[in-house]
């Protein structure tokens, strides 16, 4: 049974339209993340919610706009792509919000989006 | 701000052998989580180890051992008996130490195990 699971895998499409990845945890976590993985491999947070309220935003473009229903589920929107959205985005959950250290953050498998 | 440093872009180890990957951080903050994660080829992160930074001990998980010099701010990821599924890219990666539950990642180290 899939702890985190995120879908689509693949996704290419134009520079111009707007595309979603779904995200959704079974592990009863209070917080869930987006990452962003570029050419380079490099790994940089996007977004973090605890209990559907964003916590991190971190300079990302308004075109990216994450959405949580619910505790478990934890959307990524983005509108007019670029060339340069081109990458792998994780999504991640985890517990213990509020302690630094504590338990490891679980990924997704990851949805590898391709803008052309 | 907090900041993970993987210093080794590229490793290559032989079957069997053991191998370190080094990590060193900053952080002011006195409470912080070290992580290493494996990215094999096929893309998925996994997590391989954890230390706490009040841990008194080194941590252990199997082959994976995490060298935790505090004082050095560092935290090498030691594989021993390497095998061939070793060879993928490993991510250095903080929690806390400022930056509150985000994970900051270092630029990886990608490991080659050779027969």
């Amino acid at each position: 049974d899939t702890a985190v699971s995120q879908t689509p895998k693949y996704l290419v499409t134009q520079m111009g339209n707007d595309k979603s990845i779904k995200c959704e945890q079974n592990l009863g976590h209070d917080t869930m993340y987006w990452y962003k993985q570029d050419s380079k491999k490099f790994l940089k947070i996007m977004f973090s919610y605890n209990n559907k309220e964003l916590i991190i935003n971190e300079t990302v473009p308004n075109r990216f706009s994450p959405k949580s229903p619910d505790k478990a589920h934890l959307n990524l929107h983005i509108n007019s792509l670029e060339l340069g959205d081109s990458a792998v985005y994780f999504c991640a959950s985890s517990q213990e919000p509020h302690r630094a250290s504590g338990t490891e953050a679980f990924f997704g498998q990851g949805t590898r989006l391709t803008v052309v | 701000a907090q900041k993970i440093t993987q210093t080794q872009p590229g490793m290559f180890v032989q079957e069997k052998e053991a191998v370190t990957l080094d990590c060193t951080y900053d952080t002011s903050d006195p409470s912080y989580g070290l992580f290493w994660y494996k990215q094999p080829s096929s893309g998925e992160m996994i997590f391989l180890i954890y230390q706490g930074s009040y841990d008194q001990q080194n941590a252990t998980e199997g082959r994976y051992s995490l060298n935790f010099q505090k004082a050095r701010k560092s935290a090498n990821l030691v594989i021993s008996a390497s095998q061939l599924g070793d060879s993928a890219m490993y991510f250095c990666a903080m929690r806390g130490g400022g930056g509150g539950n985000k994970l900051t990642f270092g630029t990886g180290t990608q490991l080659k195990v050779e027969l």
